[in-house]
C-alpha cells in the first residue's frame, strides 16, 4: 500500500464550480500534513497546511481526519489559474516529506 | 531573484556516462534537498543535508552521491547513468522548525538515452 493515497484525476471543471479532492496515509505515526501544488512542468510550491480542526485559506478549505487517516482539499468558485496538480503531503519526521502522485485538476471556461 | 537554482535545466546523455547537477539557494536556509520525479509524476526524496551533514540517504543506488560545499549548495552527481535514471531532479531547501515548507528549485529534466 502506498503511504499517500490519491485519486489521479483529472477533475475537470467549469469555473465557479466547488471541487474537493481526498487523500489517505498509511503511517499512523504521522505529525503534519500539507497540501502542495505543482503547475505543468514547473516545480511544487506549498499551498497550505492542514490542521486538525481543519482551516481556511480564501477559497481553500483542508480537513484532517487522524482516525480516518484522510485529508480533504475544497475549492470553492474554481479560477482558470487553479488549474494545476495538488499533491497531498505527509510530514514523517523532521524534515521527510512523503508526496502523494497527485490530483489533477483542469479548470475550464 | 532566483532563491533557489538548478543548472542544468535539461540534461540530455547517453547510458554510462557520468553527470552533474548543481544547486544553489539563496534563502539562508540550513536544510537541501535532493527529489526525484519519475514518469508517473510521483515525487520522492533521495537526500536531505542540513548544514552540510548528510541526514536523509533513501534508498538510492550508490551510483548516485551528493555533495554539498556549503549549506548554500547541494551537488548531485550520477555515475554510469542508467535508463531509469530518466526524470526529473527537484532541489529543494528549508529553514528549522519550519522543513515542512519546503522551497523547490526548477527542476532539471535528464533524458538517458
Amino acid at each position: 500500500r502506498k503511504e499517500v493515497e490519491q485519486d489521479p484525476g483529472p477533475f475537470n471543471v467549469p469555473e465557479g464550480a466547488t471541487v474537493a479532492f481526498n487523500c489517505t496515509y498509511s503511517n499512523s505515526a504521522s505529525q503534519s500534513f500539507f497540501w502542495y501544488r505543482q503547475d505543468c512542468r514547473k516545480e511544487p510550491k506549498l499551498l497550505m497546511s492542514v490542521y486538525s480542526s481543519g482551516n481556511e485559506d480564501g477559497r481553500f478549505t483542508a480537513q484532517l481526519n487522524r482516525a480516518s487517516q484522510y485529508i480533504s482539499l475544497l475549492i470553492r468558485d474554481s479560477k482558470l489559474s487553479d488549474s494545476a496538480t495538488y499533491l497531498c503531503v505527509v510530514n514523517i519526521a523532521t524534515d521527510k516529506l512523503i508526496f502523494g502522485t497527485g490530483t489533477r485538476l483542469q479548470v475550464f471556461p | 531573484d532566483t532563491a533557489v537554482s538548478q543548472t542544468p535545466k535539461y540534461l540530455v546523455t547517453q547510458m554510462g556516462n557520468d553527470k552533474s547537477i548543481k544547486c544553489e539557494q539563496n534563502l539562508g536556509h540550513d536544510t537541501m534537498y535532493w527529489y526525484k520525479q519519475d514518469s508517473k509524476k510521483f515525487l520522492k526524496i533521495m537526500f536531505s543535508y542540513n548544514n552540510k551533514e548528510l541526514i536523509i540517504n533513501e534508498t538510492v543506488p550508490n551510483r548516485f552521491s551528493p555533495k554539498s560545499p556549503d549549506k548554500a549548495h547541494l551537488n548531485l552527481h550520477i555515475n554510469s547513468l542508467e535508463l531509469g535514471d530518466s526524470a526529473v531532479y527537484f532541489c529543494a531547501s528549508s529553514q528549522v522548525p519550519k522543513n515542512y515548507e519546503q522551497y523547490f528549485g526548477p527542476g532539471t529534466r535528464l533524458t538517458v538515452t
